[in-house]
């Protein structure tokens, strides 16, 4: 069964405007991370959230963690064209040698 | 420093062909992982190598996916014979630990299709 939701599938906003996507999980984890994917290239990892921090900052990127919730979200601040890809988050269990388990991903489009 | 290579990074094969995907990850870097994406499915871990050892191969769907790594250094992954819902993008990653600390650097993929 899948581990991370996503949400929303789909996002369409204009350059200038905040980008939050959300994501969900099932079980307990030792962090959660999140990648960025332009299309037709390979993932590339954008910030790692353990499981004892509840938010962390990088750039115009902002990821809080709710392990209460098992929730975390991604916040792309001002965004710009080149933010248009698809966003993954992606958790590590415990004891799981860093194996990543994947969401469905958001599609972010933003527009010139 | 050269990231993680893919080859090829589209194939296209019939059913009942036999293909073999090639990683080659980050030099040092002891960890490496397959993924694959199948059309409008999440992306799905496959398995993961310490050097030429596998850690976890729970992701595998079934024997006709074989994957090695002589030496430690790159890795393959054949399909044999390969069947209609193979078809999807195999990722590869590389890390140089595993564990807590462990930012994957991804490939751009191979893009396998299977008429």
């Amino acid at each position: 069964s899948q581990q991370g939701e996503e949400d929303p599938q789909a996002l369409s906003i204009q350059e200038g405007e905040n980008a939050t996507m959300n994501c969900s999980y099932k079980t307990s984890i030792n962090n959660l991370q999140w990648y960025r994917q332009n299309s037709g290239r390979g993932l590339v990892h954008l910030i790692l959230i353990r499981s004892n921090e509840r938010e962390k900052h990088s750039g115009r990127l902002r990821v809080t963690l709710d392990t209460s919730k098992k929730s975390s979200s991604l916040l792309i601040t001002a965004s710009r064209a080149a933010d248009t890809a698809s966003y993954f988050c992606a958790t590590v269990l415990t004891d799981s040698w860093g194996k990543l388990q994947f969401g469905a991903g958001t599609q972010v489009v933003v527009t010139p | 420093e050269a990231g993680v290579t893919q080859f090829p990074s589209h194939s296209v094969i019939e059913k009942g062909q036999t293909v073999t995907l090639r990683c080659d990850p980050i030099s040092g870097h002891d960890n490496l992982y397959w993924y694959r994406r199948v059309m409008g499915k999440e992306i799905k871990f496959l398995l993961h190598f310490v050097k030429e050892s596998k850690q976890d191969e729970s992701g595998m769907p079934n024997n006709r996916f074989l994957a090695e790594r002589t030496g430690g250094t790159y890795s393959t992954l054949k399909v044999q014979p390969a069947e209609l819902e193979d078809s999807g993008v195999y990722f590869c990653a590389s890390s140089h630990r595993a564990g807590d600390r462990n930012e994957q650097f991804f490939g751009p993929g191979t893009r396998l299709t299977v008429l």
